[in-house]
C-alpha cells in the first residue's frame, strides 16, 4: 500500500511569489495534518482537515496560508505571498483515527523543503 | 497540555541497548504515550505507544511507571540505522488528535 506522498520535494521561489504544495494522504484515511519545521525550530502543526472539513486550523500562521482538500482526497496547501520565514519543510500526516487511543498513529510524507529567496 | 522534557542528544554504540527517557509531570488522566522516530530527511514516524506499565513491539518496548510522570524507550542492540532523532509527546488528544512536537532526543549510533 503507498504511503502519503508529497510534491514537489523541493520548492525554490521568490519572495512575493506563489507555492502550492500537494498531499496524497494514503487511501482511505479520512484524517489529514499539515505540519511544519522552520530552520532550527520544532515541528509545529498548522492545521487538521476530517475528510474535506477543517477539523483545526489553530496553527495555520496567518492568512497568506491557504489549504484546501476538495473531495476529500488529496490536499493543497498555497502560500500566497511567500515570505522569507515561511522557508522551511513542510509535512503532510493521515490517519484513520483521529480520536485518542491505539491505531490512530499519524503516517508521515517525506516533506517538502520550501525555499523562499 | 502535559509538556514533555527529554534529554537533547544521546551517543551509543552498536549493538548496546539505548534508553531514552521522557518526564511529563503533568500528564493527564487520558493522555497516551507514543514515540517517534525521524531520520533525516524524512518525515517521523510512529514508534510505540502506550498508556501504563509496558509496552513491546518488534521495534522497540516501552516503560512507563505507575505514576505515569515519566517514560523510557527502550531500543534493544541498537545499529548504525538507529541514528535518528527521538520524539516523546504526550497529551495529544485533547487537542483532537493533533501532534505536539518538542525538540526531540538526537541518538547517534557509532561503530
Amino acid at each position: 500500500e503507498a504511503g502519503v506522498t508529497q510534491f514537489p520535494s523541493h520548492s525554490v521561489i521568490e519572495k512575493g511569489q506563489t507555492v502550492t504544495l500537494r498531499c496524497d494522504p494514503i487511501s482511505g484515511h479520512d484524517n489529514l495534518y499539515w505540519y511544519r519545521r522552520v530552520m532550527g525550530k520544532e515541528i509545529k502543526f498548522l492545521l487538521h482537515f476530517v475528510k474535506e472539513s477543517k477539523q483545526d486550523e489553530s496553527g495555520m500562521p496567518n492568512n497568506r496560508f491557504l489549504a484546501e482538500r476538495t473531495g476529500g482526497t488529496y490536499s493543497t496547501l498555497k502560500v500566497q505571498p511567500a515570505e522569507l520565514e515561511d522557508s522551511g519543510v513542510y509535512f503532510c500526516a493521515s490517519n484513520l483515527i483521529g480520536t485518542p487511543g491505539p491505531g490512530n498513529e499519524q503516517f508521515f510524507g517525506p516533506g517538502t523543503r520550501l525555499t523562499v529567496l | 497540555l502535559a509538556k514533555t522534557t527529554q534529554p537533547i542528544s544521546m551517543d551509543s554504540y552498536e549493538g548496546q541497548e539505548v534508553n531514552i527517557t521522557c518526564s511529563h509531570n503533568n500528564i493527564a488522566t487520558n493522555d497516551y504515550i507514543t514515540w517517534y522516530q525521524q531520520f533525516p530527511s524524512q518525515g517521523p514516524r510512529f514508534i510505540i505507544q502506550g498508556y501504563k506499565t509496558k509496552v513491546t513491539n518488534e521495534v522497540a518496548s516501552l516503560f512507563i511507571p505507575a505514576d505515569r510522570k515519566s517514560s523510557t524507550l527502550s531500543l534493544p542492540r541498537v545499529s548504525l540505522s538507529d541514528t535518528a532523532v527521538y520524539y516523546c509527546l504526550v497529551g495529544l488528544y485533547n487537542q483532537g488528535g493533533k501532534l505536539i512536537f518538542g525538540q526531540g532526543t538526537e541518538l547517534s549510533v557509532k561503530p
